[in-house]
């Protein structure tokens, strides 16, 4: 069965980077883009990018352009989301999900940005 | 930026009543491959989201059929035919036209 298997909870400072890691199986992880979507404490749901795991070429929201870097190594099935200059307002859970359609997620990873 | 905007923001549901959410689209989802990209989503708490609809109006594989999406161009609906305690959530409509927007979402409650 399909499953998108997350990082753990990360703690960050302002002003740091956080790595968030995402291991896709029981399908073929090139044949599907893989969508980063995020999510403020109690807010809704904000699409951040895409990556092509055949290619690497990724689609970033206007918002995140120039702080966020998407990337995957095939030989493991993992896609990750970097994201740099962290504020407060960076606290959110950080998702993973396949392809357009979105049908499948990881569990969430927690980032907290605080002093 | 195509603005999703959801209708009602909350609603509060009858166990075995229908049920319905709006969602409108400031720009028209149908694109030129013919395709209709609107998605619809449940997030019960604490729990990721989960693809409901696609395209609209397809249900996705497992999906209860008292699920159904319909409309098309701006104008689109989730209706829930007889709701169950397990449908309570936070419902959202999402378009992907070059780039993926959410609406603000449906909050149901019992």
């Amino acid at each position: 069965q399909v499953q998108l298997v997350q990082s753990g909870a990360e703690v960050k400072k302002p002003g740091a980077s956080v790595k968030v890691s995402c291991k896709a199986s029981g399908y073929t992880f090139s044949e599907y883009y893989m969508h980063w979507v995020r999510q403020a404490p109690g807010q809704g749901l904000e699409w951040m990018g895409w990556i092509n795991p055949n290619t690497g070429v990724t689609d970033y929201a206007q918002k995140f352009q120039g702080r966020v870097t998407m990337t995957r190594d095939t030989s493991i099935s993992t896609a990750y989301m970097e994201l740099n200059r962290l504020t407060s307002d960076d606290t959110a859970v950080y998702y993973c999900t396949r392809e357009t359609a979105g049908d499948y997620w990881g569990q969430g990873t927690l980032v907290t940005v605080s002093s | 930026e195509i603005v999703m905007t959801q209708t009602p923001l909350s609603l509060s549901v009858v166990p075995g009543q229908p049920a319905s959410i709006s969602c409108k689209s400031s720009q028209s989802l149908f694109y030129s491959d013919g395709k209709t990209y609107l998605y619809w989503y449940l997030q019960r708490p604490g729990q990721p989201p989960q693809l409901l609809i696609r395209e609209g109006s397809m249900r996705i594989s497992g999906v209860p059929d008292r699920f159904s999406g319909s409309g098309s161009g701006t104008d689109f609906t989730l209706k829930i035919s007889r709701v169950e305690a397990e449908d309570v959530g936070t419902y959202y409509c999402m378009h992907s036209i070059h780039i993926k927007e959410f609406g603000q979402g449906t909050k149901v409650e019992l």
